[in-house]
């Protein structure tokens, strides 16, 4: 069964310091991984996908995230955090094997200070 | 414009009280997914549809139920609401079998009293 598990449901940091969210995941099969940002009283975004080319993945917005098979663990991050960064940010899973069954995290509540 | 909608975006309503929040999308996606977003949890799948009549159960099925008519259409149905379905409803759509990034609507923010 596939599960995905956010550390930290609340992350604070400074606007130019990093940031790091956390994600890990458990899959049978080699899985399909995302990232997903909800601004305030919107629907979710897609930030960037991991789909089994290059384990260092680019996204929107200055963000990226590694996949690390021997960690099961697929972390966001980006260098210098902005006010507008502020969000809630989801890990999801997909098995690569067809099917719409998709797993999403708790999802981590990013604030920047100023 | 490529984009997922639904209606309506705010409902409250009472016990038992029959109701649909529609989906719509026009990007002529194969798949639909419905979602509920709850604080702590996460979104977790109610019901999900490959294509035109074909359908099937989410993580969270119970209460719920959905039709593929259309390609363009995912409505989906509360035929006797209760309380523990208050939550957020979000519609996804994806454009086929080998394409997994999800496309979302702006949300369905529902009460039930």
């Amino acid at each position: 069964a596939q599960s995905v598990t956010q550390l930290g449901s609340h992350v604070s940091v400074s606007e130019g310091a990093l940031v790091l969210l956390r994600c890990n995941y458990s899959s049978s099969v080699p899985p399909y991984l995302f990232w997903y940002v909800q601004y305030p009283n919107q629907g979710l975004q897609l930030l960037l996908k991991y789909t089994s080319a290059a384990t260092l993945v680019k996204g929107i917005n200055g963000f990226e995230a590694e996949f690390k098979k021997s960690e099961t663990s697929f972390h966001l991050t980006k260098p210098s955090a902005h006010m507008s960064d502020a969000a809630e940010y989801f890990c999801a899973v997909t098995r690569n094997t067809g099917g719409f069954k998709t797993i999403f995290g708790a999802g981590t509540r990013l604030f920047v200070k100023a | 414009e490529a984009q997922v909608t639904q209606n309506p975006r705010y409902l409250i309503t009472v016990t038992g009280k029959k109701l649909t929040v529609t989906c719509s999308q026009n990007m002529n996606h194969e798949y639909m997914s419905w979602y509920r977003q709850d604080p702590g949890l996460g979104l977790r799948q109610i019901y999900y549809s490959m294509n035109v009549e074909a359908t099937d159960k989410g993580d969270v099925p119970e209460g719920y139920k959905v039709s593929r008519k259309e390609k363009r259409n995912f409505p989906l149905i509360l035929e006797s609401p209760s309380p523990n379905q208050t939550s957020l409803y979000f519609c996804a759509s994806r454009p086929g079998q080998h394409s997994y990034e999800q496309y979302f609507g702006p949300g369905t923010r529902l009460t039930v009293t």
